[in-house]
């Protein structure tokens, strides 16, 4: 049963335009949604958070959306850097029912093309 | 602040062997949860700890366990171990008992052969 899911393996832009990574989930207790940034061989990186009750939330370059109707997030990165090629996970966590615990989508591998 | 600690960064046993790995979280952190990455099954949860009370468990089999120290230090053992459990161990701590930020060490490679 795959609660959280990130449907592309794989993303490639060029460098200074934007990339748009996605994630669905379908357990609605999920209320706190994470997104990282994972090279090989390291342990994630946060990169930003988004609580349910809000819609959107910015840190710099990184944009999340989150759509609760349909139970989808969404990551923006502008401008893309090719610093920013690596596999990246959006996770969620449900407070009453499982606390900490996160849940982890599979990964998107994004390619930042000089 | 140091981030969070992980030892080894490193381990190859052979089946049937038992391990030991060692998670040191950020100061001031209470709360220490355990992943497992693998290639086939991405990153699952093993479990959580705050304040030396094991508050959450994934769905491993007994063989994997874990306990926290007064100083939060975490440790996770396994036993009797399997080619399967080969994987990066990830631990993560977090200064809130609950919904609060994760933050990874840089993780234990285990090779089991």
């Amino acid at each position: 049963d795959q609660q959280v899911k990130q449907n592309s393996p794989s993303l490639s832009v060029q460098e200074g335009r934007i990339s748009i990574l996605n994630c669905d989930y379908t357990n609605s207790m999920f209320d706190y949604f994470l997104w990282y940034k994972k090279y090989p061989a390291e342990g994630p990186t946060f990169l930003i958070s988004i609580s349910s009750i809000k819609d959107k939330n910015e840190d710099g370059r990184f944009t999340v959306f989150l759509n609760k109707s349909a139970k989808h997030l969404s990551l923006h990165i502008v401008p893309s850097q090719p610093g920013d090629s690596a596999v990246y996970f959006c996770a969620a966590s449900a407070r009453e029912t499982s606390g900490s615990r996160l849940t982890f989508g599979e990964g998107t591998q994004l390619t930042v093309n000089p | 602040k140091a981030g969070v600690t992980q030892t080894p960064r490193y381990l190859i046993k052979t089946r049937g062997q038992q391990v030991t790995l060692s998670c040191s979280p950020i100061s001031g952190h209470r709360s220490v949860s355990w992943y497992q990455q693998t290639p086939g099954q991405g990153l699952q949860f093993l479990f959580e700890y705050f304040s030396e009370t094991q508050r959450n468990k994934g769905n491993f089999p007994g063989r994997f366990s874990g306990r926290q120290f007064s100083n939060s230090r975490s440790e996770m053992n396994v036993s009797t171990l399997e080619l399967g459990d080969s994987a990066l161990y990830l631990c993560a701590s977090s200064y809130q008992e609950s919904h609060g930020t994760q933050y990874f060490g840089p993780g234990t490679r285990l090779t089991v052969l």
